[in-house]
């Protein structure tokens, strides 16, 4: 499968500990965007990266942190996780940097207890 | 600052009746506007985008500058289009940036 890929694909852990999530893109594609969906917030911006470089930074909190490596890959680093961040975490990829069409992975589903 | 809404969380029609999924948007500069749906146990994927002026699945959205509103409609519902729809804005600080969504229930 080609498409964008996301692991794990489903995360259950404890208040206060680590995470990281991690994102394929599709081959080819060099942007990494990645969304958090909580129960009716919708798809809440993140991040993006762009062969490697930051590129936009929506509500992400200080305590989340992303990267996005040589071979393209991304990943997204949740610290001292609260009972809020439970959320369905979705990376999408795209050709181009500006705009145009993403490209979803199934997400990852986080459940913090 | 960017903004998409989408006023409406549920709307349910009846097969064949037409249909219309409300989005607006706040941006000043000239962004491009996207629709998104998800069918369920899918992935999230590309309805539409305002550029190619397409009608997909027999769904059209037309780019209202001035009321900034880009809102979907389709004349005659089919069962298979119930579904998550997600309007979607893409400007040049690669912010893309998504509604709330609206879940769209087709009844026979």
């Amino acid at each position: 499968d080609s498409g964008v890929t996301q692991t794990p694909k489903h995360l259950i852990t404890a208040t206060g500990q680590r995470v990281t999530l991690r994102c394929s893109p599709r081959s080819g594609d060099l942007s990494v965007y990645w969304y958090q969906q909580s129960l009716d917030q919708g798809l809440q911006f993140l991040i993006q990266y762009y062969n490697g470089e930051e590129r936009a930074k929506g509500n992400i909190l200080e305590r989340f942190s992303a990267q996005q490596f040589p071979d393209l890959h991304s990943e997204l680093n949740l610290s001292s996780l609260e009972l809020g961040d439970s959320a369905l975490y979705f990376c999408a990829s795209s050709v181009s940097s500006v705009t145009g069409e993403l490209f979803f992975g199934e997400g990852s589903r986080l459940t913090v207890l | 600052a960017q903004r998409v809404t989408q006023p409406e969380k549920l709307l349910s029609v009846f097969k064949g009746a037409p249909v219309e999924l409300k989005c607006n948007y706040s941006y000043s500069g000239s962004p491009e506007l996207f629709w998104y749906v998800q069918y369920s146990r899918q992935r999230l994927q590309l309805l539409l985008r305002h550029i190619s002026r397409e009608s997909i699945k027999g769904f059209t959205a037309d780019l209202n500058k001035g009321e900034t509103s880009f809102h979907l409609k389709k004349p005659f519902a089919q069962e298979e289009d119930s579904a998550m729809y997600y309007c979607a804005l893409s400007s040049g600080t690669y912010k893309y940036i998504f509604g709330t969504g609206t879940r769209l229930k087709v009844l026979a």
